[in-house]
């Protein structure tokens, strides 16, 4: 399997524009996950997708932010417009449910690091 | 709101000198926990999982963990540590109480230098 991808995993761009970072889940793999890392904070979850429906956005900054799943296989977070203080890595996991509603282990992307000016 | 705690944000060591990384949780249900580990540059990989059974877990290069309920702990340990173990490590917990979550509480990482 070729593991979660993640497009692109370098973006600079200026403030104001819009940014927009795509996610490839592992095939099967029913939970999709967005997270950001930054020195200062750590990781953060964004959200997250079960079957491409979010089931906890509560993560995300503001309004700026804006995630997706049209389908199993493709996910994308958008931000608009961006802010230098949105630079960060944001990585992308995906995972299989397991019985009881517990989640499996979480498989991470490579990444995007993203640089406002 | 469940937390996880990682007490030691740096830790510095000589190659050959045991490991132990602390990871305390808050959460007093059924857990499942996981060290993940993140080399420079590079991207959060699994090192161990704890879901039940043995509560001794053995991982990946020859890292192993405790999990200690009364404790709410499950500490990293590694007897001989080598300069390619330098990297940052995270512990998570995913908790489980009256409905499904899945969602992962990361620790805020203990960045870890293996001096050769």
């Amino acid at each position: 399997d070729a593991g979660v991808i993640q497009s692109p995993r370098h973006e600079v761009t200026e403030m104001g524009q819009e940014v927009t970072l795509r996610c490839k889940p592992i095939s099967g793999h029913d939970y999709l996950f967005w997270y950001r890392q930054t020195m200062m904070r750590g990781l953060e979850l964004l959200i997250y997708f079960n079957n491409n429906v979010p089931i906890d956005d509560s993560g995300m900054p503001e309004d700026r932010f804006s995630a997706k799943m049209p389908n199993a296989s493709f996910s994308t977070l958008k931000i608009q417009p961006s802010e230098p203080r949105d630079s960060a890595v944001y990585f992308c996991a995906s995972s299989l449910s397991r019985l009881a509603g517990y989640t499996d282990t979480q498989y991470f992307g490579p990444g995007t690091r993203l640089t406002v000016l | 709101a469940q937390s996880v705690s990682q007490h030691n944000h740096h830790v510095i060591l000589s190659e050959a000198a045991s490991l132990e990384l602390g990871c305390n949780y808050s959460y007093g249900g059924t857990v499942n926990l996981f060290w993940y580990v993140q080399y420079p540059g590079q991207h959060l990989q699994l090192l161990l999982k704890y879901f039940s059974g043995d509560p001794l877990v053995k991982g990946i290069k020859g890292f192993e963990a405790e999990f200690i309920k009364s404790k709410f702990s499950f500490n990293l340990r590694k007897p001989s540590v080598q300069w390619s173990d330098t990297a940052e490590y995270f512990c998570a917990v995913n908790s489980f109480y009256g409905g499904a979550t899945n969602k992962l509480i990361f620790g805020t990482g203990t960045l870890l230098a293996v001096q050769p």
